[in-house]
């Protein structure tokens, strides 16, 4: 089975504050997304990434950068967190470079910017 | 940006009631239409998907039915389950050659006993 890791279930930070989320995956998938969920709005794509070093922006990057040194780990970047940041956010990875892969997702984190 | 539609934003049904829930897509070109299912506390799961080359596919108790000239497509749950209460999404293909979904906005279903 795939297995994605996201570093926290839970974090609290503070407005200003710059917030890294990590994720990591055990699969050697080129493909890696950053969502973030929030109630009637669904998925909203963020960033994603299908080789090491390479990214490009999804539906909402403002406010966010990505790092992606290695394959297995995908990094999401609050730059100066805002308290309209404040989400679950998901990582996922998506297969190589064939199109029309599933996605797995990891188990989320939830960010409370206060 | 292409969009996927979904309705309806929650439902409520008792045991053995047959719930479904309706997608909407834009993009004639889209070629791929997965669900996926999310319970509390963590992350969506694949749970069946679709090609439009057929108009229906069962796994178990899901069934997805597409429609393409209506450009819809719709998941039925048979029997529906206590346990099969969770949120379910939608998703087509977001274009390029990276494996990107566009995703629907979520339908909370809860069976109740």
């Amino acid at each position: 089975d795939v297995k994605v890791t996201q570093s926290s279930r839970y974090l609290v930070k503070r407005t200003g504050e710059k917030v890294f989320l990590e994720c990591v995956q055990d699969m050697d998938h080129e493909n890696m997304f950053w969502y973030r969920q929030d109630p009637g709005l669904g998925l909203r794509l963020i960033y994603f990434s299908y080789d090491v070093k390479m990214k490009e922006k999804g539906d909402i990057p403002e406010g966010y950068s990505v790092s992606r040194e290695k394959k297995e780990r995908f990094s999401l970047i609050l730059e100066s967190a805002s308290t309209n940041q404040t989400s679950m956010y998901l990582c996922a990875t998506g297969g190589n470079r064939e199109v029309n892969q599933p996605q797995h997702f990891g188990d989320g984190t939830r960010l409370s910017i206060l | 940006q292409q969009q996927v539609k979904q309705s309806p934003q929650s439902l409520i049904v008792q045991k053995g009631g047959i719930p479904i829930i309706n997608c909407a897509y834009e993009n004639t070109a889209f070629d791929y239409f997965p669900w996926y299912q999310q319970f509390p506390g963590k992350g969506p799961a694949l749970l069946i998907a679709i090609r439009p080359d057929v108009s229906e596919k069962k796994e178990g108790r899901f069934t997805i039915s597409f429609n393409k000239s209506a450009k819809q497509f719709s998941l039925h749950i048979m029997d529906s389950q206590p346990g099969d209460s969770a949120t379910y999404f939608c998703a087509a293909p977001g274009g390029g050659a990276t494996n990107k979904l566009i995703f629907g906005t979520g339908t909370l279903l809860a069976v109740q006993p």
